[in-house]
This record gives C-alpha cells, sequence and structure tokens, in this order.
C-alpha cells in the first residue's frame, strides 16, 4: 500500500474560522511533509516532520500550525487565515532512511478561504 | 535558496515522437534527484529517480543526469497523448534522513494525436 491520504478534499472557509486538514499513511514512514501549491507554480515545503519532531518550519506564518500526533497521522491546524492562503495543500511521506528516498504526495486538499 | 531552473513550456511533440525536457540546478552539492509528473488539479507523481550520473531507463522514460554541468533531463519515447502534464523537476537539498526536495516551475508537455 503506497497511499497517503487527505482529508477532506476541499474546504471553503472564512477569515475568522479554525479548521485543521488531516493527513494519514500507513506504510511505516517516518518522514511526513506539508506543501503549498498554488495554480500554475510548484509545491513549496511547509514543514517537515522526522520521527514525530519538527525538523523544518519554512518561516510559515503562525496561522498555519502543524502538528505530528503520532508516526501516522500529520494535521495542519488552520486559524485566521488569509484569502492568499488559497492554494492546494499537499501532504508527502518518506521512510526517513537517507536521501534516496521516495517522497509519496497525498491528492491533496483545496482549500479556498473568503 | 538553491534553485531548479526548467523551461516552463508548453512543448508540443506528436504521438509518437520523442519528448526532451531538460532541469538544471545550482547546488553543487546535491546528490538525488526526481522527475515528477502533475496532471491538472491532481497531486505530483513521481516518475523517475536518479543518483548516479548517466543513464536510468524504466520503460518509456529515461533520466540523465550530469552532475558536472549540473544537468539533469528526462526523455519519454513514444510519446502518448495521456503524457500530456506538468513535469516537474526536483531536487533534494537535504543531507539527513528526510529529504528537502526543492522544485523547478515545470514543464508542460503537450502531446498531440
Amino acid at each position: 500500500d503506497t497511499e497517503v491520504t487527505q482529508t477532506p478534499k476541499h474546504l471553503v472557509m472564512g477569515m475568522t474560522n479554525k479548521k485543521s486538514l488531516k493527513c494519514e499513511q500507513h506504510m511505516g514512514h517516518r518522514a511526513m511533509y506539508w506543501y503549498k501549491q498554488k495554480a500554475k507554480k510548484p509545491p513549496e515545503l511547509m514543514f517537515v516532520y522526522s520521527y514525530e519532531k519538527l525538523s523544518i518550519n519554512e518561516s510559515v506564518p503562525s496561522r498555519f500550525s502543524p502538528e505530528c500526533p503520532n508516526s501516522s497521522l500529520l494535521n495542519l491546524h488552520l486559524h485566521a487565515l488569509q484569502p492568499e492562503d488559497s492554494a492546494l495543500y499537499l501532504c508527502a511521506s518518506s521512510l526517513a532512511g537517507g536521501i534516496q528516498e521516495t517522497q509519496y504526495f497525498g491528492p491533496g486538499t483545496r482549500l479556498l478561504v473568503l | 535558496q538553491k534553485e531548479v531552473e526548467q523551461n516552463s513550456g508548453p512543448l508540443s511533440v506528436p504521438e509518437g515522437a520523442i519528448a526532451s525536457l531538460n532541469c538544471t540546478y545550482s547546488d553543487r552539492g546535491s546528490q538525488s534527484f526526481f522527475w515528477y509528473r502533475q496532471y491538472s488539479g491532481k497531486s505530483p507523481e513521481l516518475i523517475m529517480s536518479i543518483y548516479s550520473n548517466g543513464d536510468k531507463e524504466d520503460g518509456r522514460f529515461t533520466a540523465q543526469l550530469n552532475k558536472a554541468s549540473q544537468y539533469v533531463s528526462l526523455l519519454i519515447r513514444d510519446s502518448q497523448p495521456s503524457d500530456s502534464a506538468t513535469y516537474l523537476c526536483a531536487v533534494n537539498e537535504g543531507n539527513t534522513g528526510f529529504q528537502k526536495l526543492v522544485f523547478g516551475t515545470g514543464t508542460r508537455l503537450l502531446v498531440s494525436p
């Protein structure tokens, strides 16, 4: 099973709302990633968790709050977002065994902030 | 921030032709390189990975790496209309147990029947 699942598929939220994105994998991967992708742009790395510890935060605004409750689950909590945060949010995972490994992407959550 | 550059295209080829996609990167220390395919509205899907100089073949796809020239390419033989997508070159900046991928802007490939 090489599947990374993400819920919800689509999300519409107002600027005062609080919502969460969820990502799950059962491949035994110990590195999990959040990316943001705007239309016609490449994915941009936001956060990396390795063995449930936050290893990289690419200077992401605090209105995005990641959480890794266990090795299979990754959340992204959203609060007070701006319309420019509307994008496709991608989760990915990899073994965390080295640089020569495959990173598997989930289908993404398409977020619209009104 | 290390840079990865691709021609944005679109690259138009007829069905059955060879499509050649190119990518250059700025970090001479990079050791792992990936090609992802992304259909419109979908997530990236890994096509090829390459770590050593030379060619690596998988079916209709061949990845080529030249570390001296800091150049990676992807050849798609016998191109099919279903190959029409954006192809993203990604370079791993990380050197520990997890990856830190830097993506190029992608090349849009159009294969006409």
